[in-house]
């Protein structure tokens, strides 16, 4: 079946730290990929997008290419601020299905 | 514009009882999407629906149903609660058209004592 798997987490930076947060995914097959956020006590936010191979999404200074060889589609951002701080959801989707299906998260922690 | 708004935002019920959350879409979002989120793990899909029907259903028992009115606005109930029904539930919406595209609300927390 279709499965993320995520970094381990928690991460722990230092204020403009690079960031990375590995994302490998096994589905049948060519799925769209997202990554999501989630700060404290708040719903999900779609960071970015990546819909077919080789795409790279970006937003706010993150970025993930869809990398269709290695099964991957990590997260990076060069400098990390203390906002950055939530918890950070990989996830895809086949087709123009709805379902969403998501990585087990990641905590990341900005300390000034 | 309003986002996607849920109610409650938290709800104490005990073993056996029933529930049932509320779902209100982005204005002219038609598809309507359930996840269940239990404490440090990534959400899990329960139930999508788009104009009023079931399109999918995630692997959760019968005690969860769902439905979607002419306000595209959802419910979903859950009966004979279990302990293991606490979690954050997220609503969805999606604009028709725009596969994938979704938008959550803040969720229900629902612990169950």
């Amino acid at each position: 079946g279709n499965s993320v798997t995520q970094m381990e987490g928690p991460v722990t930076l230092s204020e403009e730290a690079f960031l990375t947060i590995n994302c490998t995914y096994t589905a049948t097959g060519y799925p769209s990929l997202f990554w999501y956020v989630q700060y404290p006590g708040e719903g999900l936010q779609l960071l970015l997008k990546a819909t077919k191979a080789d795409d790279k999404g970006s937003n706010k200074g993150f970025e993930a290419t869809y990398r269709k060889e290695t099964t991957s589609f990590h997260l990076e951002k060069g400098s990390v601020q203390v906002s950055d701080s939530a918890v950070y959801f990989c996830a895809l989707a086949r087709g123009g299905a709805q379902k969403l299906v998501f990585g087990q998260g990641t905590r990341l922690t900005i300390n000034p | 514009d309003a986002g996607v708004t849920q109610s409650p935002t938290h709800l104490i019920k005990t073993r056996g009882q029933h529930v049932t959350l509320r779902c209100s879409p982005i204005s002219g979002h038609k598809s309507v999407s359930w996840y269940q989120q239990v404490l440090g793990q990534g959400p899990q899909f329960i139930f999508q629906y788009y104009e009023k029907e079931e399109r999918g259903r995630g692997n959760f028992p019968d005690r969860f149903s769902a439905r979607q009115f002419p306000n595209y606005s959802s419910e979903l109930n859950v009966n004979a609660l279990l302990l293991g029904d606490s979690a954050l539930y997220l609503c969805a919406s999606s604009p028709a058209g725009s596969y994938n595209e979704q938008f959550f609300g803040p969720g229900t927390r629902l612990t169950v004592l």
